[in-house]
């Protein structure tokens, strides 16, 4: 079974330019989420979709950060214009989340793509 | 608020050694108790959890125990192999919640 794919891999870029990343989460994964990590830091969740839903996007910069999952599969993540501080690993990941019950439905993670802004 | 603090890094061990690498948490009510793993050019994986006082979680040798009183969950290992070196992530997870909170991560090395 594929894991969760993302690309690019690795995106050098100036700043003030635009950059987008993509995921493919696992197939039948109905929860996709972005994660960022800072050098030397743990991922901090950016956004969470439920479906086509994003349901918990109270962590994603909304003045210079979209994201989209139209279809409810793949999804985009956009940084315009980029900045110096936004240099880290974006990480996606997915689930099969139930509404109901409070049982543990294991985040499954892609590699990541990690951006160098100049 | 919610937070977990992990011992800081590099820690690095020979062949066979003992590993311990701590953890400890800050949270209201039971939080369930995560330990990832993230390989060199890797997303994190998955290695163990605990979701209540008292679990023992383990993995691939390596074993971690939920402690309320101390509120803490020490990732540890008998004998490590040089293909053990990765970044170790702890991480709780709020009851009926989604979100994952995790420490800042320690590499380990080892060495042959």
């Amino acid at each position: 079974e594929a894991g969760v794919v993302q690309s690019p891999r690795y995106k050098i870029i100036e700043k003030k330019q635009p950059v987008a990343f993509w995921c493919n989460p696992i197939s039948g994964h109905n929860t996709l989420y972005w994660y960022r990590q800072n050098l030397g830091q743990g991922p901090e969740l950016l956004i969470r979709y439920e479906n086509e839903e994003a349901v918990d996007d109270s962590q994603l910069p909304k003045d210079r950060f979209s994201a989209e999952r139209l279809k409810g599969v793949d999804s985009t993540l956009k940084i315009q214009p980029a900045e110096l501080g936004d240099s880290a690993v974006y990480l996606c990941a997915s689930s099969f989340w139930l509404r109901q019950g409070s049982s543990y439905n294991e985040q499954f993670f892609g590699p990541g793509t990690r951006l160098t802004v100049l | 608020g919610n937070s977990v603090t992990q011992m800081e890094g590099p820690v690095t061990l020979s062949e066979e050694a003992f590993l311990t690498i701590n953890c400890t948490y800050t949270a209201t009510g039971y939080p369930s108790l995560f330990w990832y793993v993230q390989y060199p050019g890797e997303g994190l994986q998955l290695l163990l959890k605990a979701t209540k006082a008292d679990d023992k979680g383990s993995n691939k040798g390596f074993e971690a125990t939920y402690r309320k009183e101390t509120t803490s969950f020490h990732l540890e290992k008998g004998s490590v192999q040089v293909s053990d070196s990765a970044v170790y992530f702890c991480a709780l997870k709020k009851a009926s919640s989604y979100k994952l909170i995790f420490g800042s991560g320690t590499r380990l090395l080892v060495r042959p």
